[in-house]
């Protein structure tokens, strides 16, 4: 148990369907993430957010949508998506971006299938 | 840009066979280099922060060594429950601040 919990731990939804992704971590950090991990490439970075203000958006499409209403919570809205956007989600995060202890603490991950 | 090269892809080892993982790195002044394990559909464990030449860590049978170009991760006497994808990422100390990952070393520990 990192303190980072994610939800759901699967997901299976359809190219029209709209889910969220949800995220929250438990460690009294400042800075969340969204990365995307799919088979044999590193991880993307999608979203960043530092004390809830967004700070880095990866070209992300639009079809995936970031929502931080509070330092501990972090989702991922999805809509419309494709297959190629099957992939382990994965939602971290850190003391701060600067400044302190900048090591990430990940989630397990929410493995999405589009279909 | 930053870069960042793991090698090797996959290793295959036997219970016991001591060996080193390597992770090269390029980055205009690094601020920290990190290292997780990551277990099959689970998300990164993180195990070491290394900030400056010469800087070693260990955690049981691991070992982590840094110098200006490149990480070591030893790994002494592996057991099974070592197998797992062992990742590093650098984080730059001018410019972004994000840290940029390796794709990993996939190690399996035969018993």
């Amino acid at each position: 148990e990192t303190g980072v919990t994610q939800t759901p731990r699967h997901l299976v939804m359809g190219m029209t369907n709209k889910k969220s992704l949800k995220c929250e971590q438990h460690l009294g950090h400042n800075a969340m993430y969204w990365y995307k991990q799919s088979a044999k490439k590193p991880l993307e970075l999608m979203f960043v957010y530092s004390l809830e203000e967004r700070v880095e958006n990866n070209s992300v499409p639009s079809r995936f949508s970031p929502e931080c209403p509070n330092s501990s919570h972090l989702f991922l809205h999805l809509h419309t998506l494709q297959p190629e956007d099957s992939a382990l989600y994965l939602c971290a995060s850190s003391q701060d971006l600067v400044g302190g202890p900048t090591e990430a603490f990940f989630g397990q991950g929410t493995r999405l299938t589009v279909v | 840009e930053d870069q960042v090269t793991q090698s090797p892809e996959a290793l295959r080892l036997q219970e016991g066979e001591s060996s080193s993982l390597n992770c090269s790195y390029t980055v205009s002044g690094l601020r920290g280099l990190f290292w997780y394990r990551q277990d099959p559909g689970k998300g990164p464990e993180f195990l070491f922060t290394l900030y400056s030449a010469g800087e070693e860590k260990e955690k049981e049978r691991l070992k982590a060594t840094l110098t200006k170009k490149e990480s070591f991760l030893h790994i002494t006497a592996p057991k099974p429950e070592d197998s797992a994808t062992y990742l590093c990422a650098v984080q730059a100390s001018g410019g972004s601040y994000i840290p940029t990952f390796g794709r990993g070393t996939s190690l399996i520990v035969h018993p």
